[in-house]
């Protein structure tokens, strides 16, 4: 059975960094793009990161270029979210998500880590 | 960036009622479209992909079809368990985006 498992969230000032961490089980990780999915208070998905499987390619929303940083650790079925610069509109449940065989649409999602970004 | 429209955003329907969600994109993106189930305070539920590929384990009462710009999701006998908000989503190009959702309420 596939779980992602997030952690790492919390509240944080405004300019403040967080790492989200997304422990994976039940697949071959270092075979699937992993992502990185949020979604604001009462607001609909928007996608924030994807990293391959395969040559570790990164691909970034406009919104969260150059302060945001996926990786993924292939020896500890881990996938992380560096999130630095953060705003009030970074204020959301981060979910991870695992790419669906060759598609780039997400079989399964974690439960969510929760960051508050607020003075 | 490629722009997904839902519509509706919230509709309102019977159970046992055939219902239709709409989706059209800002230029083609071929049949690289999915339709998620969320469902209050859960994450994401996968239902389709490729336009109109059933994931394993949905029920068949859930269908997609489209291609091109305008796709739709089709509940063809709503049930309780149906109450939720749904997206679709594109994959055509490396900047993933959704659809704003549209949210199926049982009267």
């Amino acid at each position: 059975e596939v779980q992602l498992l997030e952690s790492g969230g919390g509240l944080v000032q405004p300019g403040g960094s967080l790492r989200l961490s997304c422990a994976a089980s039940g697949f071959t990780f270092n075979n699937y793009g992993l992502s990185w999915v949020r979604q604001a208070p009462g607001k609909g998905l928007e996608w924030v990161s994807t990293i391959s499987g395969s040559d570790e390619s990164t691909f970034y929303a406009d919104s969260v270029k150059g302060r945001f940083t996926i990786s993924r650790d292939n020896s500890k079925n881990t996938l992380y979210l560096q999130v630095n610069s953060l705003r009030a509109e970074d204020t959301a449940v981060y979910y991870c998500a695992k790419s669906y065989s060759s598609n780039w649409c997400f079989d399964h999602w974690g439960q969510g880590t929760q960051v508050t970004v607020s003075s | 960036d490629i722009q997904m429209t839902q519509s509706p955003s919230t509709l309102s329907a019977s159970v046992g009622d055939r219902v239709t969600i709409t989706c059209r994109a800002s230029q083609s993106i071929g049949s690289w479209l999915a339709w998620y189930q969320q469902k209050p305070g859960k994450a994401p539920k996968f239902l389709i992909y490729k336009a109109s590929s059933l994931e394993s384990g949905v029920p068949s009462r859930f269908s997609g079809s489209g291609s091109g710009t305008e796709f739709t999701l089709t509940i063809s006998s709503l049930q309780p368990d149906d109450l939720a908000t749904y997206y679709c989503q594109q994959y055509n190009s490396y900047s993933w985006t959704f659809g704003q959702g549209t949210k199926v309420e049982i009267k």
